[in-house]
Formats: C-alpha cells, sequence, structure tokens
C-alpha cells in the first residue's frame, strides 16, 4: 500500500512569507506526527495528532507554527512569517499507535524547506 | 523527561569490518519501547528495529544484532561485515507506553569505505 506522502517535496520562500506543509497518512493509522531535521541534526519533535484526543503541541518552536489535521487523515503544518533559521526538512510520519505500546512510525521523505 | 544519547556522531570503517553503534537512554517509565532507524543519503528513515523494555533477548537479522542491557539502560546496535550500502545516518529512539511520540538521539553517521 501507499506510504505516507508529504508535498511539496522541496519549498522555497522568502523570509516573512507565511508556507503550508501537507502530510497524507498511511490509510488506517491513527497516530500523524510531525518532525524537524535541520542539517546534520536529528529529529526534533513538534506536533503529535493522536485520534480525536487534543494534539500535543509540547515541541512547537513558536506560536508562528501550528498544525491540524482534518478528518482525521490529511495534515497541514502552517509556519506563519518564516525565519532563515525555519530552514530545515519537515518529517511527517503516522503509526498505528494504541494507548498502551508504542508502534514504529512510518516516515514520509520530507519536505525540504528553505528560506532566503 | 525521556533522553537519548548517541555519543558517536561519525563512525568510519572499511568494508567487512564490524561497527558497533552505541545508544544510551533515560526514563522514568516502566514500560517503553526502543527503537532503531536507518536514514540512507536518499534521506528517507526506514525502520530497523522495536524492542519492548520487557524483553532483554538479543536479536539477529541478519548482519544486524541488538544488544538491549537493562541495567545499563543502552540499547547498542552491531553491523556485522560492514558494507558500503550500510553507509547511512542511524537513529535510535525511545517511546513510552502511552503509544505517543518518539524522542530520537541525535544519530550516528556510518561511513563503510571500500
Amino acid at each position: 500500500g501507499a506510504g505516507v506522502s508529504q508535498s511539496p517535496s522541496n519549498k522555497v520562500t522568502e523570509k516573512g512569507k507565511d508556507v503550508e506543509l501537507r502530510c497524507d497518512p498511511i490509510s488506517g493509522h491513527t497516530a500523524l506526527y510531525w518532525y524537524r531535521q535541520s542539517l546534520g541534526q536529528g529529529l526534533e519533535f513538534l506536533i503529535y495528532f493522536q485520534g480525536n484526543s487534543a494534539p500535543d503541541k509540547s515541541g512547537l518552536p513558536s506560536d508562528r507554527f501550528s498544525a491540524e489535521r482534518t478528518g482525521g487523515s490529511v495534515s497541514t503544518l502552517t509556519i506563519q512569517r518564516t525565519q532563515q533559521e525555519d530552514s530545515a526538512v519537515y518529517l511527517c510520519a503516522s503509526s498505528l499507535a494504541r494507548q498502551g505500546r508504542s508502534s514504529p512510525l512510518h516516515f514520509g521523505n520530507g519536505t525540504r524547506l528553505t528560506v532566503t | 523527561a525521556q533522553k537519548v544519547t548517541q555519543a558517536q556522531t561519525e563512525i568510519s570503517v572499511v568494508e567487512k569490518e564490524d561497527v558497533t553503534l552505541d545508544c544510551v537512554y533515560e526514563t522514568r517509565d516502566t514500560t517503553y519501547y526502543l527503537f532503531w532507524y536507518k536514514q540512507p543519503p536518499s534521506g528517507e528513515l526506514v525502520f530497523l528495529i522495536r524492542r519492548n523494555s520487557f524483553d532483554e533477548q538479543n536479536e539477529i537479522s541478519g548482519r544486524y544484532s541488538w544488544n538491549f542491557q537493562k541495567s545499563t539502560s543502552s540499547f547498542n546496535f552491531t553491523i556485522t561485515a560492514s558494507q558500503v550500502v550500510d553507509s547511512a545516518v542511524y537513529f535510535c529512539a525511545l517511546g513510552g507506553a502511552a503509544g505517543n511520540k518518539l524522542t530520537f538521539g541525535g544519530g550516528t553517521r556510518v561511513l563503510v569505505k571500500p
């Protein structure tokens, strides 16, 4: 079946502009995650959606970042008034996470965001 | 809070050598899960293994093996007889029983030279 799909694969934007990044999780996966990976760095957690529960936003670096997940499926990560330090690869993942166990995350190929 | 430390930032070996990647974790959960992921130069993250905190049995899968030691909070990964295709960044990650987000280590870059 199809894996996690992210679009666009690359995005170049000017400082101060808003951007939207899209994630289509694997069908049937109840959990969806956004991570950020800066050049040569590890994965930084941003936000996590699980079913109908309130999202865990504890990793969002500032109020310029927000995300939503519509209908329990597609998610959009929005960055407002982008800054150069926002340049990174934004990775989306989904899983069958259920209360009581951690399931493997299946990652998309990411969106490479460059803020000029 | 959960924490994962991969002390080795980069390891360079010659093909056919064995390489061991260290992973040390911190958690207050009594039930937790440990993972390894591979990120080749193409960029996609590939799931390799998941272990739960109650299963300390070592595991072998082909040239890969994992050594989980709860007493030292470590979950080390060994690649035996390394190949050029093993060149990648390897991430260790920790998840709790709540089934929520994974905490990743900083990654270890493995370079296998022919």
